[in-house]
């Protein structure tokens, strides 16, 4: 079956515009996952929706980024006044649920900020 | 709070030999262990993971690891390297409670020499 899919797979955007990145989960998953990926670093944690909610946003780094979940499946992040900094690898990932589930993530989206 | 340690950024065997990716995790209550590959340009695919039950646990494309709760370890081996297998590696760990983030590590790359 179809994977996680993530799009756009590559944006670059310019200093303080707004960027949304978009997610669609493996069908039937209802727990959602966003990651960054820095270079040379390993994936670090943003933000957890299982179906509707945030369940923990604890990773999302400041109050620039907000990331929504409206109807138990797709996700969009959403990125204000970016920065250069927020230049990254935004992985998405989603799971089945229960104690030993899985994370399957999709390819990602590189996002360049110049 | 759980951390993963992944020691050295680049490991280079022969193909044909012993590959050992070394992990180290620290965290408060069991761990669920995971080993994921990323290929250039590609998502995480998941190797192998370790929830309860036998501590040595295999994986796909060959490769296998032991979880050593009395060494905080979880190392990654595979006893013959192939060409195919040079990606980046990452060890990751997360709770077996209510919040199911992944803590990675920084990654190690795996290069294959003829």
């Amino acid at each position: 079956g179809a994977g996680v899919s993530q799009t756009p797979s590559n944006k670059v955007t310019e200093k303080g515009k707004y960027v949304e990145l978009r997610c669609d989960p493996i069908s039937g998953h209802t727990a959602l996952y966003w990651y960054r990926q820095s270079l040379g670093q390993g994936p670090e944690f943003l933000i957890y929706f299982q179906g509707t909610g945030a369940a923990d946003d604890s990773g999302l780094p400041n109050d620039r980024f907000f990331a929504v979940r409206p109807e138990g499946s797709v996700s969009t992040l959403k990125i204000q006044r970016t920065e250069r900094g927020d230049s990254a690898v935004y992985l998405c990932a989603s799971a089945r649920g229960g104690s030993e589930e899985t994370q399957y993530f999709g390819p990602g989206t590189r996002l360049l900020v110049l | 709070a759980q951390s993963v340690t992944q020691l050295g950024s680049h490991v280079s065997v022969s193909e044909g030999a012993l590959v050992l990716l070394r992990c180290n995790y620290s965290s408060s209550v069991p761990p669920y262990l995971f080993w994921y590959v990323q290929y250039p340009n590609q998502g995480l695919q998941l190797l192998l993971k370790y929830t309860t039950g036998a501590t040595l646990v295999k994986g796909i494309n060959g490769f296998e690891a032991e979880f050593k709760k009395s060494e905080t370890s979880f190392h990654l081996t595979k006893p013959s390297a192939h060409m195919s297998d040079a990606a980046e590696y990452f060890c990751a760990v997360r709770t077996t409670g209510a919040n199911s983030k992944l803590t990675f590590g920084k990654g190690i790359t795996l290069s294959v020499r003829p």
